[in-house]
């Protein structure tokens, strides 16, 4: 059973496109995160969710919209795609307060052309 | 704003050495401390977390974490060529505020 599930793991697609990747856990956690990691390897935040409220919106532009139906669940809809956006997109999970750190999903290789 | 620095690398370690990892973080806030390691093309995977200053061993790691100082470390003893990946170093307040990661240490073990 993964712990951590997105889909797709891939994604190829043409500028201006829009796109979802999806999310979710099973690990009964209540915060949820998006985050971006570029060519150079650099992690960086983009949204964090605790129990269906959003928590963090850093500055990601607002093409980028996450969507959470419930706390396992955290979506990300991406419109009007850039080559910019290409990168690798990984979604975590935590307790909130738990110090345990966090479940990363296996991430989304998104590539626009 | 938050910032964790690492040494890019790459830090070289032959087979059996002790393999030592640096890493300082730029806020006093910041109160839970966490390593991570990344194979090429897979997700990180957590290794180490530390909260209080001092060392703390899980096998062959040693965290250390230095508040005064701002600063992070891990030890890898007995290395093996299977250790070879990108460490990243990660702080936070705890929450849901989210870690802030540095960029990164590649580590090769060479057998």
């Amino acid at each position: 059973d993964t712990a951590v599930s997105q889909t797709p793991k891939y994604l190829v697609t043409q500028m201006g496109n829009d796109k979802s990747i999806k999310c979710e856990q099973n690990l009964g956690h209540d915060t949820m995160y998006w985050y971006k990691q570029d060519s150079k390897k650099f992690l960086k935040i983009m949204f964090s969710y605790n129990n269906k409220e959003l928590i963090i919106n850093e500055t990601v532009p607002n093409r980028f919209s996450p969507k959470s139906p419930d706390k396992a669940h955290l979506n990300l809809h991406i419109n009007s795609l850039e080559l910019g956006d290409s990168a690798v997109y990984f979604c975590a999970s935590s307790q909130e307060y738990s110090n345990y750190g966090y479940t990363f999903g296996s991430g989304t290789r998104l590539t626009v052309v | 704003q938050k910032e964790v620095e690492q040494n890019s690398g790459p830090l070289s370690v032959p087979e059996g050495a002790i393999a030592s990892l640096n890493c300082t973080y730029s806020d006093r806030v910041s109160q839970s401390f966490f390593w991570y390691r990344q194979y090429s093309g897979k997700s990180p995977e957590l290794i180490m977390s530390i909260y209080s200053n001092g060392d703390k061993e899980d096998g062959r790691f040693t965290a250390q974490l230095n508040k005064a100082s701002q600063y992070v470390s891990l030890l890898i003893r007995d290395s093996q060529p299977s250790d070879s990946a990108t460490y990243l170093c990660a702080g936070g307040q705890g929450g849901a505020d989210g870690l802030t990661f540095g960029k990164g240490t590649h580590l090769i073990i060479q057998p």
